[in-house]
């Protein structure tokens, strides 16, 4: 069974861009999370998807960050435009529906650097 | 006030030996999960246990236990047998609320452990 994959894996772009990340959760996981850890913090929560909907938006810093999850499969998280704060490490993580334990699977994570 | 502390930045252990990651909580609901997930050097995150506050027994997985103390809110990684590949940052993070509604997780700052051959 595949994992949860996270592209690109890398990103380094210019104060101003725009960047895009996509996450791929576990098949048949209907709950999709995004968090971003930023040098030297915890790793923060953004927003929680179960399926295509936003189930709880409450960590995401701006209105730069535009996060959808199209038909309830993977999600992109685009950031636009990106600030020099935005940098740091992107993780997305995907759990089973009605699992009373939650675990969380987590991706690999997108290394964003903004310069 | 920090919800999930660990308070040892780095940690340094012996090969064969075992090793407390510590974490402590901070929560007034009643219905929690705790978990540990360790991030090796490349970078993903892997889930290595898993405690609800409900749980009368100690949750145990493999070399992995997890020491939880309700009274004193901790939560205490226990991993027995150091190995090599065990190198990595370890995570504390805890779940508020029941499996069925908060799903989100709150992490600590995370525990550097390096085991030495």
């Amino acid at each position: 069974e595949a994992g949860v994959t996270q592209f690109p894996s890398h990103s380094v772009i210019e104060k101003g861009q725009t960047v895009t990340l996509r996450c791929d959760p576990i098949s048949g996981h209907d709950n999709l999370y995004w968090y971003r850890r930023v040098m030297g913090k915890e790793i923060k929560f953004l927003l929680h998807f179960v399926k295509e909907s936003k189930q709880d938006e409450s960590g995401m810093p701006n209105n730069r960050f535009l996060a959808e999850r199209t038909g309830g499969t993977y999600s992109t998280l685009k950031v636009q435009p990106a600030e020099l704060e935005d940098s740091g490490v992107y993780f997305c993580a995907s759990s089973q529906g009605g699992s009373a334990m939650g675990e969380q699977y987590f991706g690999p994570g997108t290394r964003l650097t903004v310069t | 006030a920090q919800k999930i502390t660990q308070t040892q930045p780095g940690m340094f252990v012996q090969e064969k030996e075992a090793v407390t990651l510590d974490c402590t909580y901070d929560t007034s609901d009643p219905s929690y999960g705790l978990f540990w997930y360790k991030q090796p050097s490349s970078g993903e995150m892997i889930f290595l246990i898993y405690q609800g506050s409900y749980d009368q027994q100690n949750a145990t997985e493999g070399r992995y236990s997890l020491n939880f103390q309700k009274a004193r809110k901790s939560a205490n990684l226990v991993i027995s047998a150091s190995q090599l590949g065990d190198s990595a940052m370890y995570f504390c993070a805890m779940r508020e609320g029941g499996g069925g509604s908060n799903y989100k997780l709150t992490f600590g700052k995370g525990t550097l452990l390096t085991v030495n051959p």
